[in-house]
């Protein structure tokens, strides 16, 4: 079974629109934690954000907030105000237990963004 | 800091031919990691070490071998180059207890 399903292949926004990537994932894990990579065209990998499953608010970071709703198992990236800049690939990630000696994150298959002036 | 360095970024071998990927890092991160990414399917781990001496498998580690004799470099090994091991390779590194890895440039390798 998918651990981590992201549905939408690709997706095209307004630049200054905010917009929302979805993520679900899967575990039986009460510890976990979520990423958001993103991968521009030049290929680098670049952290995001990151959410505990203990975690109580919402995390955010500058224009990226993760909306975490645990029940429903999703981890949904917004990105409010968006730019050019933004256009990307973005994975969704998990990795289940601590982050104490557990090196294995799980990545989505991505969403492809692009930002339209 | 340079934080996480690869080398080389492109790298064409033929089949069973064997070559090390290399990769850095200067930031005292005791974790460093492999993956792959191929088309369509995200990044998946082939190995992982959490200290000098210390190495596991990961998802995909056949065909792959990996050492780790210093906190600052981790080499992979492809011993017999394969065409299904063509793919782009990233090496990543974090600190114990903290979440997020850092990821270096990446290696392209075909394999004909």
């Amino acid at each position: 079974a998918q651990k981590i399903t992201q549905t939408q292949p690709g997706m095209f926004v307004q630049e200054k629109e905010a917009v929302t990537l979805d993520c679900t994932y899967d575990t039986s894990d009460p510890s976990y934690g979520l990423f958001w990579y993103k991968q521009p065209s030049s290929g680098e990998m670049i952290f995001l954000i990151y959410q505990g499953s203990y975690d109580q608010q919402n995390a955010t970071e500058g224009r990226y907030s993760l909306n975490f709703q645990k029940a429903r198992k999703s981890a949904n990236l917004v990105i409010s105000a968006s730019q050019l800049g933004d256009s990307a690939m973005y994975f969704c990630a998990m990795r289940e237990g601590t982050n104490f000696g557990n090196e294995k994150l799980t990545f989505g298959t991505g969403t492809r963004l692009t930002i339209i002036p | 800091n340079a934080g996480v360095t690869q080398t080389p970024k492109f790298q064409v071998l033929k089949t069973g031919q064997s070559m090390t990927l290399q990769c850095a890092q200067d930031m005292n991160h005791e974790y460093m990691s492999w993956y792959r990414q191929d088309p369509g399917m995200g990044l998946r781990l082939i190995h992982y070490s959490v200290g000098a001496g210390i190495t596991d498998q990961g998802e995909v580690p056949n065909g792959y071998n990996v050492s780790r004799s210093t906190t600052e470099d981790f080499p992979l090994r492809l011993l017999s180059a394969a065409p299904s091991q063509t793919s782009v390779y990233f090496c990543a590194s974090r600190l114990p207890g903290r979440a997020e890895q850092y990821f270096g440039p990446g290696t392209r390798l075909t394999v004909t």
